[in-house]
């Protein structure tokens, strides 16, 4: 079964606060996505990376940075935390058949930023 | 705007009744997906169609995709309480990645 693992299920910061948040997965699937998750809005793709060291930008990428350094890792760097990047993060991956493909999600973290 | 729009935004039923879920897109997809949500978890892939298919089955779970109307249904047949969850559409034009849906918050009664 693919695994994917996200670093907290909870986290409370401070504003300004840098803020980095991991996934990792044990699949070698190539992409790799960063998702954030308000109520009524769905999910909306922050940043995703094909490849190590690839990255491109999603739908909503300000205030956000990543890394991905290794294949099986994918990081989310909240540059300097503010209250309205209060929100669920969901990382997922997905193999390279196509970017289209069967998505796998680590379980979320929630982050509260006071 | 969101691409996959689902409808209805909550539906509540009885245990051992159907869920019929919508979902509407605006532009041509290559596929369309429903996931799953479990309160406060990350998402789970239930099944995936891809434009020239028109129904998918997979268990207690019937997909249909009408690709002239911009939509398609999933319906759960028999629900059980385990069943109560978020369920979300998510498409794929063939450009950067899936578009996610807001989901239908389903609450099957025991």
């Amino acid at each position: 079964d693919v695994k994917v693992t996200q670093s907290s299920r909870y986290l409370v910061k401070r504003t300004g606060e840098k803020v980095f948040l991991e996934c990792v997965q044990d699949m070698d699937h190539e992409n790799m996505f960063w998702y954030r998750q308000d109520p009524g809005l769905g999910l909306r793709l922050i940043y995703f990376s094909y490849d190590v060291k690839m990255k491109e930008k999603g739908d909503i990428p300000e205030g956000y940075s990543v890394s991905r350094e290794k294949k099986e890792r994918f990081s989310l760097i909240l540059e300097s935390a503010s209250t309205n990047q209060t929100s669920m993060y969901l990382c997922a991956s997905s193999t390279d058949r196509g970017r289209g493909e069967t998505q796998y999600f680590g379980p979320g973290t929630r982050l509260l930023v006071l | 705007s969101q691409q996959g729009e689902e409808d209805p935004q909550a539906l509540s039923i009885q245990e051992g009744e159907n869920a019929t879920m919508n979902c509407s897109y605006k532009t041509s997809i290559n596929n369309l997906q429903w996931y799953r949500q479990n309160s406060g978890r990350g998402l789970v892939h239930l099944i995936l169609i891809r434009s020239n298919e028109r129904e998918k089955h997979s268990g207690r779970l019937r997909v249909t995709l009408d690709t002239s109307k911009k939509s398609s249904s999933l319906l759960i047949t028999a629900s059980r309480a385990a069943d109560t969850a978020s369920y979300f559409c998510a498409t794929y034009t063939g450009r950067r990645a899936l578009t996610f849906g807001s989901g239908t918050r389903l609450q099957v009664q025991p």
